[in-house]
């Protein structure tokens, strides 16, 4: 069965730095990867994705990831952190049988 | 506002009862997924739907059951409640029937047990 992780529960920023979030994922074919983000008392927005291709993805809101097979990793960056950028974000791997698997996810705190 | 709508936007209820919950997917869109998201279980795959037929089955219960009708919008019902099923719960939409699609979450439905 596939799994997802995110390492880091939580993660504080100041604002202007950059930002890294982790997400490493089992499964044993080529995963579709999605990366949400959820602001409190929403729901979930895509940020980008990634099945195919070009391995570095670019998303909403000056958001990337990198797909890295040998690492299984999917990890989510953003070269400069705004306060808005607060929120908590989701990695997710889907299956070709159409199940979703999110992670625990990471909130972010972003510092003035 | 991603065009998916829940209602109701809160529901409290007793233990050991019977509620539905109910999902209008984007015009448009043929699949609606449900999720289940709660402090201790995280974001939780419950079931999709594909133009009215079951496509995928995650960790729903056997107490819970969906359903999406022709005019594809879709319901969860949620019987013999417990405490443990206080949660939000999400509906999400997406065009198409494959992986690679994105999905549209609804604002969720919190349900408390009491």
């Amino acid at each position: 069965a596939q799994s997802v992780t995110q390492p880091d529960i939580h993660i504080t920023v100041s604002e202007g730095a950059s930002l890294e979030l982790r997400c490493n994922y089992s499964y044993g074919a080529t995963p579709y990867l999605f990366w949400y983000v959820q602001s409190p008392g929403q729901g979930l927005q895509l940020l980008l994705k990634y099945f195919s291709g070009d391995t570095l993805v670019q998303g909403i809101k000056g958001f990337e990831a990198e797909f890295k097979r040998s690492q299984s990793s999917f990890n989510l960056r953003k070269p400069s952190v705004h306060w808005s950028d607060a929120a908590e974000y989701f990695c997710a791997v889907v299956t070709n049988a159409g199940k979703s698997t999110f992670g625990d996810g990471t909130t972010l705190t972003v510092k003035p | 506002d991603s065009g998916v709508t829940q209602t109701p936007k809160h529901l409290i209820t007793a233990t050991g009862q019977r509620v539905t919950l109910r999902c209008s997917p984007r015009s448009g869109d043929l699949s609606v997924y449900w999720y289940q998201q709660s402090l201790d279980q995280g974001l939780q795959f419950l079931i999709q739907y594909y133009n009215g037929e079951e496509r995928a089955k995650g960790n729903i219960l056997e107490r819970f059951s969906a359903q999406q009708f022709p005019d594809l919008h879709s319901e969860l019902n949620l019987s013999s409640l417990e405490l443990g099923d206080s949660a939000l719960y999400f509906c999400a939409s997406s065009a198409g029937y494959g992986e690679a699609g994105e999905q549209f979450f609804g604002p969720g439905t919190r349900l408390t047990v009491l």
